[in-house]
């Protein structure tokens, strides 16, 4: 069965100051990783795909298949990055397959 | 921007008691489903659902969870006898198929 790791369960950093949310994931397939955003209050949003390879509000993921990892990375950190993020996997076998998440981490964004 | 919607946003039932957790996804979305959060425990997969049948479901979806689409536009879970267990945030999502699903707000149930 696939799992999705998160080992931080909150990370406080200064503003300004570079952040990496870590996330390792298993899975024997082909795995789709993405990272969600839940600001409080509101409710989970899509931040990255990995095959998209984007960049969105400064932030950025790449899928590293050697080390299963998908760790989240923004070089300069500001206060409204402060949420929960999630790291979630899709195993790719159509429309209708869940995501599993991670434990998520609780990201503080330090004036 | 179109956005899933949920009602109610809180629920408080008592033990033993059915509840109907409600849902409208995206209008053009085809695929739906259910994720549970308890408090301090990561985001679970319930059970997916598309052209009116259950595509998938976990380990937790047993026969006290059901589904249904009732009309074009609502999605719903229903818990039959509830347990204190079940006290869980809910999440309906939907998408196209395309893997990024979209969330709603979330529905907070409490068992008492």
């Amino acid at each position: 069965a696939q799992r999705v790791t998160q080992p931080e369960k909150l990370l406080s950093v200064f503003k300004g100051a570079p952040v990496e949310l870590k996330c390792n994931y298993s899975y024997s397939g082909s795995p789709e990783l993405f990272w969600y955003v839940q600001y409080s209050r509101q409710r989970l949003q899509l931040l990255l795909r990995h095959i998209s390879r984007e960049s969105i509000k400064g932030f950025t993921a790449d899928l590293n298949k050697g080390e299963t990892s998908f760790h989240l990375k923004k070089p300069f950190a500001q206060e409204e990055d402060s949420a929960m993020y999630y790291c979630a996997l899709w195993r790719g076998g159509g429309g209708a397959d869940g995501l599993t998440f991670g434990k998520g981490t609780h990201l503080i964004i330090q004036p | 921007e179109p956005e899933v919607t949920q009602t109610p946003s809180h629920q408080v039932t008592q033990m033993g008691q059915e509840v109907i957790l409600r849902c409208v996804p995206i209008s053009n979305h085809l695929y739906f489903y259910w994720y549970r959060q308890i408090l301090g425990q990561k985001v679970e997969f319930l059970v997916s659902f598309y052209n009116n049948e259950i595509s998938e479901k976990s380990e937790i979806f047993d026969d006290q969870f059901s589904v249904e689409r009732p009309d074009g536009s609502n999605f719903t879970l229903k818990i039959r006898s509830t347990k204190l267990e079940d006290s869980a945030m809910y999440f309906c999502a939907s998408s196209t198929g395309a893997q990024e699903q979209y969330f709603g707000p979330g529905t907070r149930l409490t068992v008492t």
